[in-house]
């Protein structure tokens, strides 16, 4: 019940495209759910987050899709650049834990 | 402001021994977190620290341990080295302890490896 259960594993993308991460959770004390990229050599760096009382937060070309009754959030990068090519981490929080997905390799191809 | 700075960035160890990394939080922030990250794993929580206490500690034996001090700096040791403590260790420090709904700022981890 305290899992977080992110796909696809690993995903390349044309540049130019969407690239679209999935994550799923069970646990319904959930009320903050981040997203995380991170690239070699680098620690974990917030990229965008949400609330459940809200369906869809955009920052640039990223966005956030949520949908509580399903229990699933996911992100969407617009126009991927090779730039975004990255490990993606989702993550969701109670009040006492933040429980991660197991990440998403992204590649971008030029 | 300075970003979470963990020290050493790279270390390696041989089995047995036991090693201690350092993690210094963002000015102001009172919460540190410590996770372990590994290809297979993923990020793996190890604990917790907000105002000198352990608040919450993940599911790992008891040759890993932490402390926070006064001014909100912390540690984590590991004691007995094995082969599989290899890994990168991840420090992140927020503004109020996870809950709080403040998001986590990661240093760029200590990379242990273990011979």
């Amino acid at each position: 019940q305290q899992q977080v259960k992110q796909s696809p594993q690993s995903l390349i993308v044309q540049k130019g495209g969407i690239s679209i991460i999935n994550c799923a959770y069970e646990n319904t004390a959930f009320d903050y759910f981040p997203w995380y990229q991170q690239f070699p050599g680098k620690g974990p760096a917030l990229l965008i987050a949400i609330r459940p009382d809200v369906s869809e937060k955009k920052e640039g070309r990223f966005t956030i899709s949520f949908n509580k009754s399903a229990k699933q959030f996911s992100l969407h990068i617009m126009d991927s650049q090779p730039g975004d090519s990255a490990t993606y981490f989702c993550a969701a929080q109670s009040n006492y834990q933040l429980i991660w997905g197991a990440g998403t390799k992204l590649i971008i191809k030029p | 402001k300075a970003g979470v700075t963990q020290t050493p960035r790279y270390l390696i160890k041989t089995r047995g021994q036991q090693v201690t990394l350092s993690c210094s939080p963002i000015s102001g922030h009172r919460s540190v977190s410590w996770y372990q990250q590994t290809p297979g794993q993923g990020l793996q929580f190890l604990f917790e620290y907000f105002s000198e206490t352990q608040r919450n500690k993940g599911n790992f034996p008891g040759r890993f341990s932490g402390r926070q001090f006064s001014n909100s700096r912390s540690e984590m040791n590991v004691s007995t080295l094995e082969l599989g403590d290899s890994a990168l260790y991840l420090c992140a420090s927020s503004l109020s302890p996870t809950g709080g709904n403040q998001p986590q700022h990661f240093g760029d981890g200590t990379r242990l490896s273990i011979l």
